[in-house]
C-alpha cells in the first residue's frame, strides 16, 4: 500500500514570494491533514479535510495561507506571501477512521520550507 | 484547554542501555494516547497507541508504554536500545474531534 505522498521535499524561496506544496493521501483515506512543524516543536495541525469540505481551519492564517482539496482526493496548501517565520516543514497526513478511538494518522515525508 | 508535555528535551543513552521518555497530558477524559517517532528527514511513524483496555501497549520495534491514570502519564520504554533508535519521538493525543494534539517532543542520542 502506497503511504502518504508530497512534493516537493525542500523548498527555498525569498520573503514575500509564493509557494504551494502538494500530497496525495492514502488511496480511500477521507480525512486529510496538514501540519506545520517549526524546528524544535511539535507538528500543529493548520487545516482538517473530510472529503473536500474543511472540518477545521482555526489555526490556518487566512490572510496568507490557503488549502483547498478539490474531488476529496489530492491537498495543495499554498503560502502568499510568504514570512521568514513560515520557515518549517509542512507535514501532510491522512486517516480512514472508523470511530475517534480508531483514528490512525499516517503522515508523509513533509516538505521543508526554507524562507530566506 | 488540552495539552501534552513532554520535560525531557534530549536524550542520551548508550547502546544496549535501557530508555524511558516521559509524557504527561492534561485532559478532561481519558483521551487516546499515541507515540510516534520522527527519523531525520522521515516523516511521523506510529511507534505505539492506546485506546482502552490493558494499559501496558506493546509497539513497533521493541516499545512498550504504559498509561497511569493517577499520574496523568504515558511513558514510552525499550529494555536495549539500537543505534537506529534515534530519532526524535513525539506523544500525541487524540481528541474526540479526530485531531492530534502533539508534544513538543524529545530527542533521543545514542552513543555507541
Amino acid at each position: 500500500e502506497a503511504g502518504v505522498a508530497q512534493s516537493p521535499r525542500y523548498k527555498i524561496i525569498e520573503k514575500r514570494q509564493s509557494v504551494a506544496f502538494w500530497c496525495n493521501p492514502i488511496s480511500g483515506h477521507a480525512t486529510l491533514y496538514w501540519y506545520q512543524q517549526i524546528l524544535g516543536q511539535g507538528p500543529k495541525l493548520l487545516i482538517q479535510f473530510q472529503n473536500n469540505g474543511v472540518v477545521d481551519d482555526s489555526q490556518l492564517p487566512k490572510d496568507r495561507f490557503s488549502a483547498e482539496r478539490l474531488k476529496g482526493v489530492d491537498s495543495t496548501l499554498k503560502i502568499q506571501p510568504a514570512k521568514l517565520e513560515d520557515s518549517a516543514v509542512y507535514l501532510c497526513a491522512s486517516s480512514s477512521p472508523p470511530t475517534v478511538a480508531k483514528n490512525i494518522q499516517y503522515f508523509g515525508a513533509g516538505t521543508r520550507l526554507s524562507v530566506l | 484547554a488540552q495539552s501534552v508535555t513532554q520535560p525531557d528535551i534530549h536524550i542520551t543513552v548508550s547502546e544496549g542501555a535501557s530508555l524511558e521518555l516521559r509524557c504527561n497530558y492534561s485532559y478532561g477524559a481519558t483521551p487516546y494516547l499515541f507515540w510516534y517517532v520522527q527519523s531525520p528527514g522521515q516523516g511521523l511513524q506510529l511507534l505505539l497507541k492506546y485506546f482502552s483496555g490493558d494499559t501496558l501497549v506493546q509497539g513497533i520495534k521493541g516499545f512498550e508504554a504504559e498509561f497511569k491514570r493517577s499520574q496523568s502519564s504515558f511513558n514510552l520504554r525499550k529494555p536495549s536500545v539500537h543505534w537506529s533508535d534515534a530519532a526524535e519521538y513525539f506523544c500525541a493525543v487524540g481528541l474526540n474531534d479526530y485531531k492530534l494534539s502533539f508534544g513538543a517532543g524529545t530527542t533521543v542520542t545514542v552513543r555507541a
